[in-house]
């Protein structure tokens, strides 16, 4: 079993639906981060939390540290929403928060106009 | 403010043949790191540093070698590539204590016949 598990896999979608991608980590963790790759391959940093939730624009990242689970939502989602979204951990015992991740193996998401 | 470059962005081997993936930030990040990306697989840590001078290894480090002779550079060495290493293969970079997460270099896709 990975140490890191994201659901679902895959996830097609009508434009303005609101999505929820979901990612379970079985390691105590220092942070975690969501990750956004584009069609083209290139990767950009989303959200990086260790508590709570975090919001930019319609992107919203929650985390329970208690049920080891952590939530990305997209709300009114639009055909550019369209990418692979990365989970990854950073393990308890990292001293910066910000080393050595582990990641999930992504959820591609296609949004339909 | 060019961010993470990575060089180059294809490369083709012969199996036995060495070459350097390169990669440079002009953010005065500490922190940087190579991973690669495998279909199916989440992005694998190969090699990272914490400051000049610094290095460590990663999940997957057998065939790479690294340094870190100033803050801005983090090569990565293929002493003899073996077609297990094509890959498609990411630099990234982070301050040591930050809640910002991540740069990502745009990727270099190797392959190795």
């Amino acid at each position: 079993k990975n140490e890191v598990e994201q659901s679902p896999q895959n996830l097609t979608a009508q434009e303005g639906e609101f999505i929820t991608i979901n990612c379970s980590y079985s390691v105590g963790i220092s942070a975690l981060h969501w990750l956004q790759q584009h069609p083209g391959g290139g990767i950009v940093s989303l959200f990086m939390l260790s508590s709570g939730k975090k919001k930019h624009g319609r992107l919203i990242a929650t985390i329970n540290i208690q049920e080891k689970h952590s939530s990305l939502h997209i709300t009114a989602s639009h055909p550019r929403d369209s990418a692979v979204y990365i989970c990854a951990v950073t393990g308890e015992r990292s001293n910066f928060g910000n080393e050595k991740l582990t990641f999930g193996t992504g959820t591609r998401l296609t949004i339909i106009p | 403010n060019a961010g993470v470059t990575q060089t180059p962005k294809f490369q083709v081997l012969k199996t036995g043949q060495s070459m350097t993936l390169q990669c440079a930030q002009d953010m005065n990040h500490e922190y940087m790191s190579w991973y690669r990306q495998d279909p199916g697989m989440g992005l694998r840590l190969i090699h990272y540093s914490v400051g000049a001078g610094i290095t460590d290894q990663g999940e997957v480090p057998n065939g790479y070698n690294v340094s870190r002779s100033t803050t801005e550079d983090f090569p990565l060495r293929l002493l003899s590539a073996a077609p297990s290493q094509t890959s498609v293969y990411f630099c990234a970079s982070s301050y040591r204590r930050t809640s910002n997460g991540y740069t990502f270099g745009s990727g270099t896709r190797l392959t190795v016949v």
